[in-house]
């Protein structure tokens, strides 16, 4: 069965810090790892990860996948009050369906 | 620009009601979704579209139905609600292309509560 595992579920920072978000995953037919952010509404896009080793980045946010570990990590630095969400992984797998396994997602609130 | 729009926002259903969940796209996508959100939880697939008039399972089917008439709606139907439906339900769509970049894009959201 598919799987992907997020760690830690919940993470309390103070503005400033710096947060690293685990993901590792057990899937067949992998093609590609997501992040989306999510606060309280739909789900918003923030990186897709196709290759190992390759650092996507964004501002102060940055993701890599490490595809011989079978895990992804997203860092957030320099974090603000407005990086308060709930952070989801997902996996895509399968051949023409397009179809996400998604974590159960990390719980970070930022502190001012 | 609309993108994946859902209604309604809100319900409350009685046990054993039957009611249907809106989702339309504006964006010319192939490909369209339905998940279901837990407290705590990630997305549970429930059902999927690769275009008009074909769809399949997910994860988590039973209990729901869905059809897909058009490119750009995607309702989702419960017959029989009962209390482990109550949920957050959101619609997604893609573009795909490319599998490889295949990125879902979300609607607001249906959060329903069967009592």
């Amino acid at each position: 069965e598919d799987k992907v595992v997020q760690s830690p579920l919940s993470l309390v920072v103070h503005e400033g810090d710096t947060v690293t978000l685990n993901c590792s995953y057990e899937v067949t037919n992998f093609r590609s790892l997501l992040w989306y952010k999510q606060e309280k509404k739909a789900p918003t896009f923030l990186f897709m990860l196709t290759s190992s080793g390759i650092e996507k980045k964004s501002g102060r946010l940055s993701s890599i996948l490490d595809k011989k570990e079978l895990f992804s990590i997203l860092n957030i630095t320099a974090t603000q009050t407005g990086d308060s969400a709930v952070y989801l992984c997902a996996v895509a797998v399968g051949s023409n369906t397009g179809k996400l396994i998604f974590g159960q997602g990390t719980t970070l609130q930022v502190k001012p | 620009n609309a993108g994946v729009t859902q209604t309604p926002k809100f319900r409350i259903l009685k046990i054993g009601q039957s009611m249907t969940l809106q989702c339309t796209q504006d964006m010319n996508h192939n490909y369209m979704y339905w998940y279901r959100q837990d407290p705590g939880m990630g997305l549970k697939l429930i059902y999927y579209s690769v275009g008009a008039g074909i769809t399949d399972k997910g994860e988590v089917p039973n209990g729901y139905n869905v059809s897909r008439s058009t490119t750009e709606d995607f309702p989702l139907r419960l017959e029989l609600a009962a209390p482990s439906q109550t949920s957050v339900y959101f619609c997604a769509s893609s573009l795909v292309a490319e599998l490889a970049k295949n990125i879902q894009y979300f609607g607001a959201g249906t959060r329903l509560s069967v009592l």
